[in-house]
């Protein structure tokens, strides 16, 4: 394991049901993030926590939901999610969470959890 | 806008030779640009960071250069190996990152 475990490893859900997505980091990091992977596309970053206060919400819709209930843990809460949702989600650390000029961020990832929307 | 390219979405070698990845930017002068692989199923891995004060860097039998000038980095396997088949990301910072290429490395 690279010291982010995330889980589960798959998810299959109905656009009605309300699931979660669990991360925790083992690294002694300060910063968190959700990423979403999709076929072909580059990662796109939906939420940035650093020291558990959401810094950054790049756009995500209200279906999506983030909890960091302090710096090693991360939850993305899911409900009424549509199939083009379906991706893989991957959670991160790195010791700084600042803007791109402010440190260089190297991120740890964890293997992601990949959600199926039916 | 901000672009990201990598050239190829794939690239196929024989092993033994040097794979060459590319990666080009516009609109954008990074602090820094960060290469990771990805393996099938899994989260992406950190490789090697340049900043934008180097030109090349070295670890094993990785390099990377950075021309700010051109805007762009390459990044080179040598002696490349089967077990180098893996998407390659490029990426100049933690919103901004390429689509990648998968390079295959055929035995």
């Amino acid at each position: 394991e690279t010291g982010v475990t995330q889980t589960p490893r798959h998810l299959v859900m109905g656009m009605t049901n309300k699931k979660s997505l669990k991360c925790e980091q083992h690294l002694g990091h300060n910063a968190m993030y959700w990423y979403k992977q999709s076929a072909k596309k580059p990662l796109e970053l939906m939420f940035v926590y650093n020291f558990k206060e959401q810094t950054e919400n790049n756009s995500v819709p209200s279906r999506f939901s983030p909890e960091c209930p302090n710096s090693s843990h991360l939850f993305l809460h899911l409900h009424t999610l549509q199939p083009e949702d379906s991706a893989l989600y991957l959670c991160a650390s790195s010791q700084d969470g600042g803007g791109a000029r402010s440190g260089a961020n190297v991120l740890t990832f964890g293997a992601g959890s990949r959600l199926t929307v039916l | 806008s901000q672009k990201i390219e990598q050239n190829s979405e794939a690239l196929n070698i024989q092993e033994g030779k040097t794979a060459t990845l590319t990666c080009n930017y516009t609109n954008y002068s990074p602090a820094y640009l960060q290469w990771y692989r990805q393996d099938p199923g899994r989260g992406p891995v950190f490789l090697l960071l340049i900043r934008e004060n180097e030109k090349e860097k070295r670890k094993e039998r990785l390099k990377v250069t950075f021309d700010t000038t051109l805007k762009q980095s390459l990044f080179h396997i040598t002696a490349s190996q089967p077990a180098d088949s893996a998407t390659y990301l490029c990426a100049l910072g933690r919103d901004r990152f390429g689509a990648g290429t998968r390079l295959t490395v055929k035995p």
